[in-house]
């Protein structure tokens, strides 16, 4: 069955330093792959999206990349401030159109 | 410009009472995602619904559980006979439904609490 894998432990990182969070699947060849910001008690918040054609994609101080042939994705976080402290999320499309299946999220809490 | 809007916020209920949980989506947005989020886990779908129909409810309980999202008004996601384990976040999500890949927007949640 199709399964995403997040680092379900929290990611402690020092501000300015660049945490790296990974998103692992199986079982899935999606045409593409998300990544949501979810604060305690709000709603997720979109991020970045890149397709399966894509190697790397960048907004502002994220970057993303998508390795197809290891079923992974990297998401990094440069030069991280304490506003960054969030749940980071990876979502992937089940089949065709926009019905997606989240991972369980990684912790980052950036220490000033 | 109004984004999701969740209403209620928090909702407790006793078991075998009904949870009613609405979603109004972005303006100009038909298509709507409702996701269930246990403690500590990521978010499950449940249902997608566009105006009026109902286009996939594989993640939904067949029992007690109902979705719709009528041509005026917000969409409603009605849970019959509660019980404990329904005790989660329900999150909707809205989108423009042009294409694969849109960015869905996000509520800020219903918390329900079953005693």
């Amino acid at each position: 069955s199709q399964k995403i894998e997040q680092n379900s432990e929290a990611l402690n990182i020092q501000e300015g330093k660049t945490a790296t969070l990974t998103c692992n699947y199986t079982n899935y060849s999606p045409a593409y792959l998300q990544w949501y910001r979810q604060d305690p008690g709000r709603g997720p918040v979109f991020l970045l999206l890149i397709r399966e054609n894509e190697k790397e994609k960048r907004k502002e101080r994220l970057k993303v990349t998508f390795d197809t042939t290891l079923k992974q994705s990297l998401f990094h976080i440069t030069a991280s401030q304490p506003a960054d402290s969030a749940t980071y999320l990876c979502a992937l499309p089940k089949a065709a159109g926009n019905k997606l299946t989240f991972g369980g999220g990684t912790r980052v809490l950036v220490k000033p | 410009n109004a984004g999701v809007m969740q209403n209620p916020r928090h909702l407790v209920r006793r078991r075998g009472q009904e949870a009613r949980l609405r979603c109004s989506p972005v303006k100009g947005h038909s298509h709507v995602y409702w996701y269930r989020q246990l403690p500590e886990e990521g978010l499950k779908f449940m249902v997608y619904l566009q105006k009026e129909n109902i286009i996939d409810e594989s993640g939904m309980p067949k029992e007690r559980f109902s979705a719709e999202f009528p041509k005026e008004g917000p969409s409603i996601l009605r849970i019959q006979q509660v019980v404990r384990g329904d005790s989660a976040a329900y999150f909707c999500a809205s989108f423009l439904g042009q294409g694969n890949g849109e960015t869905q927007y996000f509520g800020p949640g219903t918390r329900l609490l079953v005693l």
